[in-house]
């Protein structure tokens, strides 16, 4: 079945880059999302990109996309303290009426 | 801005009672989707509907229940709660168009409802 695995946990200082990581299964994807869940709140969308691109750059936030490997990153660039939430990667289940299948999520903490 | 709004931010239940869950969304939006979020766990889908009075299983169907009789409105059912489903339950809707940015399939969420039998 599919699959989108995450990373549980990761902590930086202020001002340092983050990056986290997602793997996926489905190969046909299209899109690839991005959403950041902050506390006692539903997720957002963040960013996403297209199965046809390898990186994209919105500000702080560089998507890298390895589809050879199936793995997908997202870097934050100088993280602040506001950062601190969860990020979901999300990819679409081609197999499954486009539903998206949600990583189980990884948790940034910025240490001031 | 796509708005999706749950009724209630926090609900405290007793086992036995049967439990509504409300999701609203004004942008017209086909298909509308629960999850239940636990830590550890992600989110997983119960429910989802691609149509007014359409619904389909998610991955973890079993003692919930859903109603859709109009579009803006999805709303999942806890027809005998219990402690198990103590949790955060998140509501989500996506159209079939893509959207201005060209992609499709983006969900739009619900602050969330959290839930708690006792």
């Amino acid at each position: 079945g599919e699959d989108v695995e995450q990373s549980l946990f990761l902590s930086v200082r202020e001002g340092d880059s983050s990056v986290i990581n997602c793997t996926y299964t489905d190969s046909s994807s299209t899109y690839l999302y991005w959403y950041k869940q902050e506390p006692g709140a539903g997720l957002q969308l963040l960013t996403y990109i297209f199965s046809n691109m390898d990186m994209k750059q919105d500000q702080r936030l560089t998507v890298l996309l390895n589809k050879k490997d199936k793995h997908l990153s997202l870097r934050i660039a100088d993280t602040q303290t506001g950062d601190s939430a969860i990020y979901f990667c999300a990819e679409v289940n081609n197999n499954a009426g486009n539903m998206l299948t949600f990583g189980g999520g990884t948790r940034l903490m910025v240490k001031p | 801005d796509v708005k999706v709004t749950q009724s209630s931010r926090y609900l405290v239940k007793r086992t036995g009672e049967k439990v509504f869950l409300e999701c609203v969304q004004d942008m017209d939006h086909e298909n509308m989707f629960w999850y239940r979020q636990d830590p550890g766990l992600g989110l997983r889908l119960i429910y989802f509907s691609y149509d007014v009075k359409m619904k389909e299983k998610g991955d973890i169907p079993e003692g919930y229940s859903v109603s859709r009789e109009k579009k803006e409105r999805f709303s999942l059912i806890l027809e005998s709660a219990s402690t198990n489903q103590t949790s955060m339950y998140l509501c989500a809707s996506t159209s079939l168009a893509s959207g201005s940015s060209g992609a499709k399939n983006i969900q739009y969420f619900g602050a969330g409802t959290r839930l708690s039998v006792l």
